[in-house]
Parts: structure tokens; sequence; C-alpha cells
């Protein structure tokens, strides 16, 4: 599976968009790609996924770039609740495991 | 049940002894996976089961950790003689199947001290 490349730490105030990047330049055309987000003392918490089209569900969108190289995790409205970090992974379509990074932190300020 | 459930939540053990660590999947879920996570890693696999069989088990760090899911529901997964290097999150996850969305447990944290 493709790697992907993720800032370490971001910040976002309280009730303002939480936008999450990730880098993955080397995706091939079956691979899908996933947003895990882990809260402190949790197990990962399934976020999303998506192909090549744009995504959203009741959690959070996904854009990915037309070139498919890269994507942005868009939280609209970030809570206190949303620190954690969050994994973007990159999985082929008939691959059976996840690979994890290290993940972005992400803090929610009041 | 509606999640992925482990027991214990949290393990104390003395160096030396065997532990087991046990996961309910999701059910109907076909696919059931191990995790460990050190503190301030991300999760690493450890093995893959496809029904009763483990189809990928390259992620074991060595001999002393095996795992079984005999009816292809409930996974153990058991370390012997333990040391203090094997302290981390062992983390269960299952999907219906290789490619679908995988769901994953709060973790059982174990401590050998």
């Amino acid at each position: 599976d493709a790697k992907t490349t993720q800032p370490p730490s971001m910040d976002c105030a309280e009730g303002r968009a939480a936008n999450l990047p990730c880098n993955h330049s080397t995706i091939s055309g079956n691979e899908y790609v996933y947003w895990y987000r882990q809260i402190h003392s949790q197990g990962p918490q399934y976020i999303i996924h998506g192909l090549k089209n744009n995504e959203t569900n009741e959690m959070a969108s996904l854009i990915i770039t037309e070139d498919r190289k890269s994507s942005t995790l868009i939280l609209p409205h970030a809570t206190l609740r949303d620190t954690a970090v969050y994994y973007c992974i990159v999985r082929g379509g008939s691959n059976y495991k996840l690979t994890f990074g290290k993940g972005t932190l992400l803090t929610v300020n009041p | 049940g509606a999640g992925v459930s482990q027991t214990p939540s949290n393990k104390v053990t003395e160096k030396g002894k065997y532990v087991e660590l046990r996961c309910d999947p999701i059910s109907g879920h076909t696919a059931l996976y191990w995790y460990r996570q050190s503190l301030g890693q991300g999760p690493e696999f450890l093995i893959y089961f496809q029904g009763t069989g483990a189809a990928d088990d390259s992620g074991l760090p060595n001999d002393r950790f095996f795992a079984v899911r005999p009816e292809g529901s409930v996974s153990t997964l058991k370390i012997q003689r333990t040391e203090r290097g094997d302290s981390a999150v062992y983390l269960c996850a299952s999907s219906g199947g290789p490619g679908n969305t995988i769901y994953f447990g709060e973790g059982s944290w174990l401590t050998v001290v």
C-alpha cells in the first residue's frame, strides 16, 4: 500500500472547521484513502473512506484531489471531543489490513 | 454484539507468566485482526484470520506469541513467558471480509512488571 505523510500536530479552535491534510503521492488506481481517529485510551475509530470522489457522512467530509495524490479530512464544527490522533491510511481494494503511521494529533482548543 | 469486545480491559502480570487476551468480534464478521500499540506509536499489525485460519501471522514478533480462532468467531491471543517489553495495548478488530471496513475494539492494556 502507498505511504502517507501527515503533519505531526495541528490546532483548531472549538466551533471552527478542522482541515487535516494527507499526502499520498504514490497511490495506485485501486487504492482507497481511509481515515481513522484515536481518542486517548480508546481503540481506533473509523471515520470515512473514499476512492476518488468526495465523500461525506455524519462525522466528516473527505476531499480527494483530482490526481488523488492528496486528500483533506474536514470536521466542519470541531468540538473538544474531537481532540485525537487522526490517521490517514491508503489501502488496496482487496487488501485485508491497515498499516498505520504516526498520524496527526489534532488539539481542539476552547 | 454491537461492537468488538475485548477482555480483560486491563491486565497486570509478572515477568515470565502466561497471558491470554480475548476478542469477541462483531457478529457475522469473518475477518479478525490483532494489533499491538506501544506508547506514542500507531497500531502495528500482528495477525489476520479469515474464518478459523490464520491467513497472515507475519506481524507476530516471536514464537512466544500465538493466536487462535477455533470456531471462526472468538479469538484468543496467547503470550508465553511474558517480558517487560510486551507491555502495550493489544487491539482486536474485525471486518466483514477482505477489503471491508475494519472496526476496532477498545483494547486490552497489558502491563508486565
